[in-house]
């Protein structure tokens, strides 16, 4: 299958400070990709929709100033954390699909474990 | 993307074939049923997708009942890595659309 990388798989970092996680599309382009945070012991949530060429798409509830997304070629997006708090410590995965538009899987990178302290 | 329903935890004899059930029946008929799995503290594995008819790949087969209303995932031959979380996701797919995780099923392979 295709593979997806993340850049870093875990980082520890002072509150107030930013962090910046990448997602990368190995064997394939990507033109839109997917970031979702998960807790401990709870499910993964969606929290935006990155774009190639074009403005991240943002779930309800979830700040586009605090989670900076930039899909900056078909095969790199990155979240920005800024501003970092303790309560923003969560395990972030990206996703994209191999085929634009309609119906298709996705492959996931292995996760970036954030630790705010 | 539909509702799903997972029982919250299976065991399943190593060897032995692993059969997880999924009901989705709100199912549209233009959503597809899609498998994955996520072990412990990994990113989420695509495992197999389908949408009427039976499906089969070098992971796994999907068997879709003929309403659509719920599917079985059967891994044939469980081996102690297949201990994992199993999600089933109905949906239009992932080309354009997020996925929408429910809480899956825990299945544990006992050796």
């Amino acid at each position: 299958g295709a593979v997806v990388s993340q850049h870093p798989s875990w980082v520890i970092c002072k509150s107030g400070t930013s962090v910046k996680i990448e997602c990368r599309s190995l064997d394939f382009q990507a033109t839109t990709m997917f970031w979702y945070r998960q807790f401990p012991k709870q499910s993964l949530m969606l929290m935006a929709t990155s774009n190639e060429g074009s403005k991240a798409t943002y779930e309800q509830g979830v700040e586009k100033d605090k989670f900076l997304i930039n899909h900056a070629s078909l095969t790199l997006s990155t979240l920005t954390v800024t501003s970092a708090h303790p309560e923003d410590s969560s395990f972030y995965i990206c996703s994209a699909p191999p085929r634009a538009g309609g119906p298709s899987e996705q492959y996931f990178g292995p996760g970036t474990r954030l630790t705010v302290t | 993307d539909a509702k799903t329903t997972q029982p919250p935890s299976m065991d399943c004899a190593e060897g032995r074939a692993a059969n997880l059930p999924c009901n989705h029946s709100t199912i549209s008929g233009n959503e597809y049923v899609y498998w994955y799995r996520q072990i412990h503290s990994q990113g989420p594995q695509y495992i197999i997708h389908g949408l009427k008819n039976n499906e089969t790949n070098e992971m796994a087969s999907l068997i879709i009942t003929e309403d659509r209303k719920s599917s079985t995932l059967i891994l044939p031959h469980a081996t102690l890595r297949d201990t994992a979380v199993y999600y089933c996701i109905a949906g239009r797919g992932g080309g354009a659309d997020g996925l929408t995780f429910g809480k899956g099923t825990h299945l544990i392979i006992q050796p």
